[in-house]
């Protein structure tokens, strides 16, 4: 089982619609979670810290339930600008390093 | 500017060279990684480092080594023992904000090796 692990895609949506994406972890230690984004044939960008409380930036809310041991982000009044892959990731202390997800591609069309 | 620089953006060689991928920040950030990515894949962790003279193998080290002489920089070469090094290469380094690591990425260097 992937230690991070991401609803498949791809997410094909209308401009203006609300879509979400679902991510999971297997390891209870992680401690911080990050969204981040990919353009085609870019690097990926942070996109969102995860708290606890859950918060949002703009169209966008990520949200975290540690008992579940998931993740979530949505996007509200999807641009076409919003195409891309989504990328959810988790922060172990113990090692020091992010594990990531595959990915989430989404493609917003007009 | 600050940020994170690779260069170059694509490199091409033969079978059985080692070759030299270039990673230097100027964030003065303490941690810095390296990664790759095959098409339609997740990142894979390569090598990290989180402070000067010191690195830790990732995922899949062999065939890969890294050094850091200084904070700034962290070259990683892949060597003619990496089996399939076709590949984007992805550098990042972190800084420690409210309770985590939070990382960023260079541009990336596209491996091509025939």
């Amino acid at each position: 089982r992937k230690e991070v692990e991401q609803d498949p895609g791809p997410f094909n949506v209308p401009e203006g619609a609300t879509v979400a994406f679902n991510c999971t972890y297997s390891n209870s230690a992680s401690q911080s979670f990050f969204w981040y984004r990919q353009d085609c044939r870019k690097e990926p960008k942070l996109l969102m810290s995860v708290y606890s409380s859950g918060n949002e930036d703009g169209r966008f809310t990520a949200q975290l339930n540690r008992a579940s041991q998931y993740i979530s982000l949505l996007i509200r009044d999807s641009k076409l600008s919003d195409s891309a892959t989504y990328l959810c990731v988790a922060w172990y202390n113990q090692g020091g390093k992010l594990i990531f997800g595959q990915g989430t591609e989404l493609s917003v069309k007009p | 500017d600050g940020g994170i620089t690779q260069s170059p953006k694509y490199l091409f060689r033969k079978e059985g060279q080692n070759v030299t991928l270039s990673c230097e920040q100027n964030l003065n950030h303490d941690a810095m990684y390296w990664y790759r990515q095959d098409p339609g894949q997740g990142l894979r962790l390569i090598y990290y480092s989180q402070i000067v003279n010191d690195f830790q193998k990732g995922d899949i080290a062999e065939g890969y080594s890294v050094s850091r002489e200084k904070k700034e920089s962290f070259p990683l070469t892949v060597t003619s023992a990496q089996k399939n090094p076709t590949a984007f290469y992805l550098c990042a380094s972190s800084t420690w904000r409210q309770g985590s690591y939070e990382q960023y990425f260079g541009p990336g260097t596209r491996l091509t090796v025939t």
